[in-house]
């Protein structure tokens, strides 16, 4: 059974740089077909897709957030991974790494438990 | 981008009963590309449906979608105990895919 964990600082201050890292287990992240995800939800609010990555590192983001995004992959790890630069209050979420439905890159079937960040001084 | 109106915001019914969650799109939805997810509090969301009307695997089948165009629909026919929980649809036609506010399916 595919699992992904999110993990990294769950407490990030104003104009800095949010790092996670999901970790995938049961299964490749080298398999083809699938998009690996970022989706946040602030709490009590909807849901807000980040980007994604493919395995061979090609990456989509959203527009709106796509000056202060970066994803990475490291396939020896079994992982990828999101940057969000200069953050605010206003990105205080939680976050989801999520692999997308086979041959669907944008339709999302296996999700982590997610991972609160909070951006405070 | 395309905007995507849910309703009603709130559903309040009973179980056993049906439930008709409607998803509205501010330009058409291309390809029928449009998904629905179930989220129970303190959980990740969950797919249901993607291609507005494909179940997807291990979702049984009391849970449908229809539509088409900008005018989609999620129906439960018959509402479980663990049926209770909010949904939102997702449209992935467009670029930016977006999320539906959601609806909130709650016991009577």
């Amino acid at each position: 059974q595919l699992q992904l964990q999110e993990s990294g600082s769950g407490l990030v201050k104003p104009s800095q740089t949010l790092s996670l890292t999901c970790t995938v287990s049961g299964g490749s992240i080298s398999s083809g077909g699938y998009s690996w995800n970022w989706i946040r939800q602030p709490p009590g609010k909807g849901l807000e897709w980040i980007g994604y990555i493919y395995h061979s590192g090609g990456t989509n983001y959203n527009p709106s957030l796509k000056s202060r995004v970066t994803m990475s992959v490291d396939r020896s790890k079994n992982q990828f991974s999101l940057k969000l630069s200069s953050v605010t209050a206003a990105d205080t979420a939680f976050f989801f790494c999520v692999r997308s439905l086979r041959g669907y890159s944008q339709v999302f079937d296996y999700w982590g438990q997610g991972i609160l960040v909070t951006v405070s001084s | 981008e395309i905007v995507l109106t849910q309703s009603p915001g709130t559903l309040s019914l009973s179980p056993g009963e049906r439930a008709t969650l409607s998803c509205r799109a501010s330009q058409s939805v291309s390809s029928s590309y449009l998904a629905w997810y179930q989220q129970k509090p303190g959980q990740a969301p969950r797919l249901l449906i993607y291609g507005a009307s494909s179940r997807a695997t291990g979702i049984p089948d009391s849970f449908s979608g229809s539509g088409s165009g900008t005018d989609f629909t999620l129906t439960i026919s018959r509402l479980e105990p663990e049926d209770f929980a909010v949904y939102y649809c997702q449209q992935y036609g467009s670029s930016p895919l977006t999320f539906g506010r959601g609806t909130k399916v709650e016991i009577k």
